[in-house]
Order: C-alpha cells, then structure tokens, then sequence
C-alpha cells in the first residue's frame, strides 16, 4: 500500500513569490491533515479536511494561506506571497475513519529567501 | 507555558542501553497518548498509542502514561543505532481531535 505522496519534497523561493504544496492521502483515507513543523518543534495543524470539506481551518493564516480538496482525495495548500517567516516542512498527514492514527507524508521543506 | 513539555535534547546513550524518554503536560483532559518517531527529513511515524493510564508494550518499546502525575514516558530497551531518532509526544482530549504536541527529543544511540 503506498503511504502518503507529497510534492515537491524541496521548494527554494524569494519572498513574495507564490508557492503550491501537493498531496495524495493514503487511498481510502477521508481524513487529510496540513500541518507545519518547523526546526525542532512539534507539527501545527493548519487545516483539516472530512473528505472535501475544511471541517478546521480556524489556524490557517486565510490572508496569504489557501487550501482545497475538491474531490476529498488529494489536496493542494497555496501560499501567496510567501514571507520568510513561512520557510518550514508543511506536513501532510491522513487516517481513515474512526482511526486514530495519523499517518505521515515525507513533508514539503520551504525555503524562502 | 506550553500544553506539552518535552526536553529536546540531544540524548546520547551507548547502544543496548535503556532510553527514558518523558513529557509533562497541564492539561488534565487530555485522554489519548501518542508517541511519535521522526527520522530526519520524514514525517513522523507513530509508534505507541495509549488510552487513559497505565502502561502498553510493543516489542523494545513501553509507554506509560500516569494522569495524577500529567507525565507520560516512553521506555526502548536494548536500544540500537537505528533508534536515533526524533521522539515527539502528542496528546488528546476525548471530545477534541486536535493532538497537541511535544517539541521532540533527538535521541542518538551510539555503536
């Protein structure tokens, strides 16, 4: 089974500039997860999805952060304009209904200049 | 202060030897227990889930949780190089999906 699929693994931008984050959950998962971890901290949820719908969104910075699943499979997170403050790994994470475990995708490392 | 307290570290112990890795916590609702590992430059894997108190073993690896402490452990015995890892603790309330996390300890098991 393959786990969690995240593109790209390594985005170098300027600041200001767009960037787009992708991710495939684990087939069957309804339940996809956004978070971001940065250097020796433990991950923060972003945004959560119940198959399409944004179900917790409540600390996602909605001026320059976006997200969607339009079908409730993959998803897309989209920064537009980065900030150098928002270089950081941008998880994604899923699990299957009434799991309690979440898991990983390899994570998306941003930096931005 | 935080929700989750954990040492970040480094632990550096010699291999086969008993690793001790803990977190406090201040919130008394909290239910679900979670030990995490992260190698560097993955996301990170779950490795023991625990319900409530007491302890749950899987393997090398003991976790224990004790709520009249707010203190949760997790115990690898024998340990070896491929346990040098990131250990993150992550925490629930009942009615809250939300897991609150620990910052991580880096932990080196050297041959």
């Amino acid at each position: 089974e393959a786990g969690v699929v995240q593109s790209p693994r390594y985005k170098i931008i300027e600041k200001k500039q767009p960037v787009a984050f992708w991710c495939n959950p684990i087939s069957g998962h309804n339940t996809l997860y956004w978070y971001l971890q940065n250097l020796g901290q433990g991950p923060e949820l972003l945004i959560r999805y119940e198959n399409e719908e944004a179900v917790d969104d409540s600390q996602l910075p909605k001026d320059r952060f976006s997200a969607e699943r339009l079908k409730g499979v993959d998803s897309t997170l989209k920064i537009q304009p980065a900030e150098l403050g928002d270089s950081a790994v941008y998880l994604c994470a899923s699990s299957g209904t009434g799991q309690e475990t979440q898991y990983f995708g390899p994570g998306t490392r941003l930096l931005v200049l | 202060q935080k929700e989750v307290e954990q040492d970040p570290g480094p632990l550096s112990v010699p291999e086969g030897a008993i690793v001790s890795l803990n977190c406090t916590y201040s919130n008394s609702a909290f239910q679900y227990f979670m030990w995490y590992r992260q190698y560097s430059r993955k996301g990170p894997e779950l490795l023991m889930y625990t319900y409530s108190s007491g302890n749950k073993e899987d393997g090398r690896f003991t976790a224990q949780v004790d709520k009249s402490s707010k203190y949760i452990s997790l115990f690898i015995r024998d340990s070896q190089p491929s346990d040098s890892a990131t250990y993150l603790c992550a925490m629930r309330q009942d009615s809250n999906y939300q897991l609150i996390w620990g910052a991580g300890t880096k932990l080196i098991i050297k041959p």
